[in-house]
């Protein structure tokens, strides 16, 4: 069973473009959740989707979007790139995303602004 | 708002040593899961635990969830410097989503 697949795994991009990063999760997985890791603040939660919808957000700008696609694939957008956007973007997916579900990891991208 | 600490922040130890982390919260969560984390890869997810008071092993790994579903361990009897890496605990809790600990860098020297 193929796991958590993110691409690209490596973006360098210039401040004030825009970004989309994809995520395919492991089949049968309806629950996609992203992920930004930096080195200070560890990892924080940005949104959640499960069938299509958005079930939780995190406290991020609204330069920050995601959606979800009806084969569960999902992607996040970041517009208007800042310096402080660098960072690992991850994103997990569950079976359900209810308690007790487990969450697998991609291996993430690598989102460097310059 | 539901946080998790976690400790210690670094751990550098000698092979064959043992060392215990610790994730605590005032909050009760549903389920616990621990991760290992590899320089720019992503978690890798070691164990979860679900019952308050649970115990299990993984190899010469141990994971404690507390009786009250509020915190957790994880003991490593005789590291080695194949576990080095970021460990990390995350608690899923009634908005379902996952809460991270801040991770627990471990260093184990040959």
């Amino acid at each position: 069973k193929a796991g958590v697949t993110q691409t690209p795994r490596y973006l360098i991009k210039t401040r004030g473009q825009q970004v989309t990063l994809s995520c395919s999760p492991i089949s049968g997985h309806r629950s996609v959740s992203w992920y930004q890791q930096t080195p200070g603040q560890g990892l924080q939660f940005l949104f959640e989707y499960f069938s299509e919808t958005q079930r939780n957000k995190g406290n991020f700008p609204g330069r920050f979007s995601g959606r979800q696609f009806s084969n569960s694939r999902s992607e996040m957008n970041v517009s208007t790139l800042e310096l402080g956007d660098s960072a690992l973007y991850l994103c997990a997916s569950s079976f359900e995303g209810q308690g007790g579900s487990e969450a697998f990891f991609g291996q993430g991208t690598r989102l460097t602004v310059v | 708002t539901q946080l998790l600490e976690q400790s210690p922040q670094f751990l550098s130890i000698q092979e064959g040593e043992n060392l215990t982390v610790y994730c605590n919260s005032s909050s009760v969560f549903s389920s616990l899961q621990w991760y290992r984390q590899e320089p720019g890869e992503g978690p890798v997810l070691l164990v979860t635990v679900v019952t308050g008071g649970e115990v299990k092993k993984l190899k010469r790994l141990t994971f404690q969830f507390g009786d009250a579903r509020k915190d957790s361990s994880l003991h490593i009897t005789a590291a080695q410097p194949g576990d080095t890496g970021l460990y990390l605990c995350a608690g899923r809790g009634s908005a379902r989503q996952l809460t991270f600990g801040s991770g627990t860098q471990l260093t184990v020297l040959p």
